[in-house]
């Protein structure tokens, strides 16, 4: 089946613009996990859904960052007023549980550059 | 909050040989994560292995949750196995979310 795909690719943006960037999980799973990763690093937690829910949010910077799933499916996670240090490559994962232990499937990721 | 450990950091072999790659742990785990990252970012599930032994083709691992240790074997490695390989934890106490470590960078030549 499809897996994690995130939209757009590559976005290119000016220091100060909002953007938006677009995941939709694997089909049935109802945990969503949003990462980021800067160059030469590990991904890092962002964010956390269960559901329409986000369960855990405490790896977001700062008050810049928001995140949605309003119907349980796609996620949008949001950056306002966007700064050169947000440039990273952002990453989803999807897993079928909302409990610990299920296996995380992850997304081509979003290549974000803050010019 | 858990600690993750990878060596070596960076690992240069000749096309056909083994290698093994370690990852420590600071703390007891529910999920345990091995993954390939290709040259074009994408991160590639090879193992989700909280604990015991599984293979796939060239590749196996083994997780020692009572040590806290996780091993990754890739024998008669080829060019195409280049690249960053993860392991990412999930606390078991705590919220659901990975820990990676810092990742070894493996390059295979021809």
């Amino acid at each position: 089946g499809a897996g994690v795909s995130q939209t757009p690719s590559n976005k290119v943006t000016e220091k100060g613009k909002y953007v938006e960037l677009r995941c939709d999980p694997i089909s049935g799973h109802t945990a969503l996990y949003w990462y980021r990763q800067s160059l030469g690093q590990g991904p890092e937690f962002l964010i956390y859904f269960q559901g329409t829910g986000a369960a855990d949010d405490s790896g977001l910077p700062n008050d810049r960052f928001f995140a949605v799933r309003p119907e349980g499916s796609v996620s949008t996670l949001k950056i306002q007023r966007t700064e050169r240090g947000d440039s990273a490559v952002y990453l989803c994962a999807s897993s079928p549980g909302t409990s610990q232990g299920y296996e995380q499937y992850f997304g081509p990721g979003t290549r974000l550059t803050v010019t | 909050g858990i600690q993750v450990e990878q060596s070596p950091p960076d690992l240069i072999l000749q096309e056909g040989a083994n290698s093994t790659l370690r990852c420590n742990f600071s703390d007891s785990v529910n999920n345990l994560q091995w993954f390939h990252q290709n040259p074009w970012g994408q991160l590639i599930n090879l193992f989700y292995i909280p604990s015991g032994t599984k293979q796939n083709g060239r590749l196996s691992a083994t997780t020692v949750a009572t040590e806290r240790y996780s091993l990754l074997y890739i024998s008669s490695s080829q060019t195409t196995d280049s690249g960053v390989y993860f392991c990412a934890v999930e606390r078991a106490t705590g919220f659901q979310k990975l820990v990676f470590g810092t990742g070894t960078r493996l390059l295979v030549s021809p």
